[in-house]
């Protein structure tokens, strides 16, 4: 069955980078596009960058523009999220998702458990 | 502020349908697909609806979606307890070349 599962997260202070990880198993990771969306504490879901199946197109909202970077190992079936220039507002359980598509994908939809980053001082 | 728009709040009681509205614009929901999660408590979200109106398997057919211009809905019919959890809408916007959520609405079943 598919599988995703996030690392990497914890407490970091203000200015400090963090890179998240997200093991996928269970389905041939190399064709499907892959996201992150964060949800703050008790508050909605936040898209954050997505990146094709190949890698060769990566998208970013504008909150993380510049600061953050996606990439992906086809070889590993490993999905990152480098932070850099981490801020309070970036305090929020990171999820990993798969898609067969970035604009209009299909059923094809799954999500990880979440991983929760911390940003405090 | 979300990009979409959805209210914060609904409520039924067992039985009743219940619809969740979700407002955008042309740069998504007027030229894209919508989506809708559902989010159970502690739990990460799960797909319930995608392109407008198509259920993945697995998800019961009192779930469906519609889409008008730049707004979209989620209709539940015959409510039932376990679809107390929170609702997101999602499209992708072309001028911000990202995907957008809407703010996310608690249903409650009374």
């Amino acid at each position: 069955q598919v599988q995703l599962v996030e690392s990497g997260g914890g407490v970091v202070q203000p200015g400090r980078s963090l890179r998240l990880s997200c093991a996928a198993s269970g389905f041939a990771f190399s064709s499907y596009a892959m996201h992150w969306v964060r949800q703050a504490p008790g508050k909605g879901l936040e898209w954050v960058a997505a990146i094709l199946y190949d890698g060769s197109n990566k998208f970013y909202a504008d909150s993380v523009k510049g600061r953050f970077a996606i990439s992906r190992d086809n070889s590993k079936n490993t999905l990152y999220l480098e932070m850099n220039s981490l801020r309070a507002e970036d305090t929020a359980v990171y999820y990993c998702a798969s898609t067969d598509g970035v604009a209009t994908p299909g059923y094809f939809d799954y999500w990880g458990q979440g991983n929760l980053v911390s940003v405090s001082s | 502020q979300s990009v979409l728009t959805q209210p914060p709040s609904a409520s039924g009681t067992p039985g009743q349908r219940v619809t969740i509205p979700c407002s955008g614009s042309s740069s998504n929901i007027g030229s894209n697909s919508v989506y809708w999660y559902q989010q159970l408590a502690g739990t990460a979200p799960k797909l319930l609806i995608y392109r407008n109106n198509q259920r993945p398997s697995g998800v019961p057919d009192r779930f469906s979606g519609s889409k008008s211009g730049t707004s979209a809905s989620l209709a539940i019919s015959g409510l039932r307890s376990e679809d107390e959890a929170d609702y997101y809408c999602a499209a992708w916007d072309g001028s911000l070349r990202g995907r957008v959520f809407g703010g996310g609405t608690k249903l409650t079943v009374l």
